[in-house]
């Protein structure tokens, strides 16, 4: 177990819908990255957020946002549902500022949308 | 932009069978990280790779990063079957921050 944990573990939403998902991350990192996992492929690079702060962002649009909380924990927005956005979102949690680290991924919110 | 290539797709082997998984970027990497995710699971972290031309040993699990840096490989011998899952490699290149992932190697394994 990574101590990486997030919720809700599956949402249906229609589409229009906003949704909001939570992760918190391993004790000590202070960094969180979020990703799309569509069926079949690997992980896509959403955002990451270094403390409090977007650090870098991938190929998404505005409509995906994000938070990151002094605890370290941090929520991903996705507003205007679409039925594209089902997938698995999976955030990770590094310690990151010192080189590269490696990502501790949590078990992932399987969202829906119909 | 910036793209990490993966070959097979998918690798059906028996048991005891070698298998190995080729990764390739479009630009040159920083370091390349290795992850396994298990059917209906998570992507492990397995390892990070960083010098040109290294080769690092997880028992029967063989890592490789190209003198380039825009490739690498891994190489798992006697497979059994519990190293079924898919392989991911990931990079960095030397300026962004985004972990680049393929599209991973879903290695199937028959006792």
């Amino acid at each position: 177990e990574t101590g990486v944990t997030q919720s809700p573990t599956h949402l249906i939403k229609t589409r229009g819908q906003q949704v909001t998902l939570r992760c918190s991350s391993q004790s000590g990192h202070n960094t969180v990255s979020w990703y799309q996992q569509a069926l079949g492929q690997g992980p896509q690079f959403i955002f990451q957020y270094y403390r409090e702060e977007e650090n870098g962002r991938g190929n998404f649009p505005p409509r995906f946002s994000g938070l990151q909380f002094p605890n370290y924990s941090s929520e991903l927005n996705v507003n205007a549902l679409e039925l594209d956005d089902s997938a698995l979102y999976l955030c990770a949690s590094s310690l990151e500022g010192q080189g590269s680290r490696p990502q501790y991924f949590g078990p992932g919110t399987r969202l829906t949308v119909t | 932009g910036q793209q990490v290539m993966q070959i097979p797709q998918y690798q059906h082997v028996q048991e005891g069978e070698d298998f190995t998984t080729y990764c390739n970027s479009s630009t040159t990497l920083s370091n390349i990280q290795w992850y396994k995710q298990r059917p209906g699971g998570h992507p492990v972290f397995l390892i990070q790779l960083v010098k040109s031309g290294e080769v690092k040993k997880q028992k029967r699990l063989t890592f490789q990063f190209g003198e380039a840096k825009k490739n690498s490989s891994l190489h798992i011998t006697a497979t059994q079957t519990t190293d079924v899952g898919t392989y991911f490699c990931a990079g960095r290149t030397q300026a962004g921050t985004a972990l680049i992932f393929g599209k991973g190697t879903t290695l199937s394994v028959s006792s």
